[in-house]
């Protein structure tokens, strides 16, 4: 059974500074995604990442994807408080052969962004 | 049209009704998904649709019933519900030959059952 883990799962940072959110998944997949989730709303897309060293930025978020270690990080940088919000990160399972696929979610990461 | 739409947005519902969760879509996305999300967890796949057939179903109770009456519209249909069945219900779609390269969700039906 695939098993992903996020760590830090509570996230408590400065306006300005740095941070890593790690997701950690157990079996081979070279599709991952990582998604912001603001209170009460919906999923949205933050990156989508195919293929082993895969790395994505946009604004102050980075992603990267590490196939081998099975191991993706999202980079904040400089923070700011808009980025207060949940992030997921979700493993993406093709059966084999089939043409849908079937998204496994870390158990989030709740972020918050003081002044 | 870039968009998943789901309605109703809020519903509130007793043990007894029966209600349907309707998503749509026109991207021609042929693999079309539901989500169900209690508070403060992850989305946890219910249900996958692919080519209006029904692919996946995670072990899901028979009192929730999805239906893909064409390519572009997705129901879940509620009956009987419990109060734990209280969620967030996320439709979402992909594109299909091949690999999904991302998913497009809708904004969900925060669901209440009392």
């Amino acid at each position: 059974e695939l098993k992903v883990e996020q760590n830090p799962l509570f996230l408590s940072m400065q306006e300005g500074k740095n941070y890593t959110i790690y997701c950690n998944y157990s079996t081979t997949s070279d599709r991952l995604y990582w998604y912001r989730q603001d209170p009460g709303k919906s999923l949205e897309s933050l990156f989508v990442l195919l293929s082993n060293g895969a790395v994505k930025q946009e604004g102050r978020l980075m992603a990267s994807l590490d196939t081998k270690a099975r191991l993706s990080t999202l980079h904040i940088t400089a923070a700011v408080h808009d980025l207060s919000a949940t992030y997921f990160c979700a493993v993406d399972r093709n059966a084999g052969g089939t043409s849908y696929g079937k998204l496994t979610f870390g158990q989030g990461t709740i972020l918050t962004v003081h002044p | 049209d870039t968009e998943v739409t789901q309605t109703p947005k809020h519903l509130v519902m007793g043990m007894t009704n029966k209600k349907s969760l309707k998503c749509e879509q026109h991207m021609g996305h042929r693999a079309m998904y539901w989500y169900k999300q209690k508070a403060k967890k992850p989305p946890e796949l219910m249900f996958v649709y692919s080519y209006e057939k029904l692919s996946i179903n995670e072990s899901v109770p028979s009192r929730f019933s999805p239906e893909c009456p064409n390519s572009s519209l997705l129901n879940l249909h509620l009956h009987a519900l419990q109060p734990e069945d209280s969620a967030l219900y996320l439709c979402a779609s992909s594109l299909v030959g091949g690999v999904p390269v991302g998913y497009t969700f809708g904004s969900g039906t925060r669901l209440t059952v009392v």
